[in-house]
Formats: C-alpha cells, structure tokens, sequence
C-alpha cells in the first residue's frame, strides 16, 4: 500500500531563516506530488505541483520553492522565511494529474 | 471556470441530527467529485466521492447527492456523532483537482 511521509512535524523558525520541508512516498512510482498551504481555519491553497522529475509548477508567487529531486521526493524551500510563511504545510500525491489526492499528515510552520 | 463553492462555512449540530454540506461548480467538465474529512492537526483524508453518472451514493452513514443538471452535490452525515466534527473539503475534478473552502463542522453530545 501507499504512504506518504512528511518531516518535521512542527518547526519554530525565526524569520529570515532558511526553511527545508520533506515529503516521500512509498509504494507507486512516479506519482504526481503537490505541497498545499493551510491557515489557520481556511482552506487549501495549492503552492506547487510536479508531474515527474525535475519538473515543478508554481501556482501562487512567493518566497517558496519547491525541488523533486527523486521520484517519490518533494522538497519545499525558502531562502527567507517570512512571518506571512506560518501555516500548516501539506504534501499529497495522486495517480495521475486531476485524480484524488492522498495527503500526508502535515508540517506545521511557525515564523517568529 | 474552476472554482468549486462550499457552504456553510461552519456548522453546529446537535447529536444524532443530520449534517448538510453544499457544494457548486460551473465547469461542465468536471467528472469526479470527491469529499475530504480533516481532523485538527491532521492532513485531509478521502472520505466519499461519486461520479456524475450516479445521482447518489452511500457509505455508511455519509451519503452524497449530485444534481447534475443544477451543478451541485451535497454530502450527507446522518446520525452525526461528536467524533463527526472535522472539517469537510468537496473537491471537483476535470483536468486538475480544485477544493471547495471546506466547512467546519461541530457535533454538540
């Protein structure tokens, strides 16, 4: 069966720090992977999706970047974090491109 | 358009009662529409969905309702249990997969 990892689990990070966020999964081969911001109470807001290796799409312009190094492999990135970065960050992953999505159980973010 | 808009926001109901969630689109393209439960600190996890060749579909007490001439689908959560309270995200899908806002729901014992 499939499973999707995400670490660390929570992070305190003063703001202007670098940020380093992980998610793999287990059990399918090339999945299309997704990294999702949540705040507090509001709904999902998709950061950046990616179809294959090396191939990243961004959907919101900010200070993240996202990396796929490795085909199970999402990483999720900042230079400098800023306080507006807080939240509760989600990796999911799907068969194909439109199908559902299955998340991982989250980083929660909190920029001081 | 790839919007899908969810209502309530929040609701509050009592134990045992009947929870409705509505969902909106207006992209005919849209062929799947699945339903997410997510628990307080948790990432959302699959809970129903339905395609548009059915008009409804049941699991347990969670039933959706589709329409597919008005464009709308609903879930269901009969006899609604406290451990019910979570917030639900429709979601629709065509080409890409796109959330509805999600509503929070309370099930006072």
């Amino acid at each position: 069966s499939q499973t999707i990892h995400q670490w660390p689990a929570t992070l305190v990070q003063p703001v202007g720090s670098p940020l380093s966020l992980e998610c793999t999964v287990e059990g399918t081969s090339n999945p299309n992977l997704y990294w999702y911001r949540q705040a507090a109470g509001r709904g999902l807001q998709l950061l950046f999706y990616s179809v294959g290796i090396g191939q990243i799409s961004s959907e919101v312009p900010q200070n993240l970047s996202a990396s796929r190094p490795q085909d199970r492999q999402f990483i999720l990135s900042s230079k400098k974090l800023l306080l507006s970065d807080s939240g509760f960050y989600l990796c999911a992953w799907s068969v194909r491109f439109g199908n559902e999505q299955f998340f991982g159980p989250g980083t929660r973010l909190t920029v001081l | 358009q790839q919007q899908v808009k969810q209502s309530p926001q929040s609701l509050i109901v009592q134990k045992g009662g009947i929870s409705i969630i509505n969902c909106a689109y207006e992209n005919t393209a849209f062929d799947y529409f699945p339903w997410y439960q997510q628990f307080p600190g948790k990432g959302p996890a699959l809970l129903i969905a339905i395609r548009p060749d059915v008009s409804e579909k049941k699991e347990g007490r969670f039933t959706i309702s589709f329409n597919k001439s008005a464009k709308q689908f609903s879930l269901h959560i009969m006899d609604s249990q406290p451990g019910d309270s979570a917030t639900y995200f429709c979601a629709a899908s065509g080409s890409r997969l796109t959330f509805g806002e999600g509503t929070q729901l309370t099930v006072n014992p």
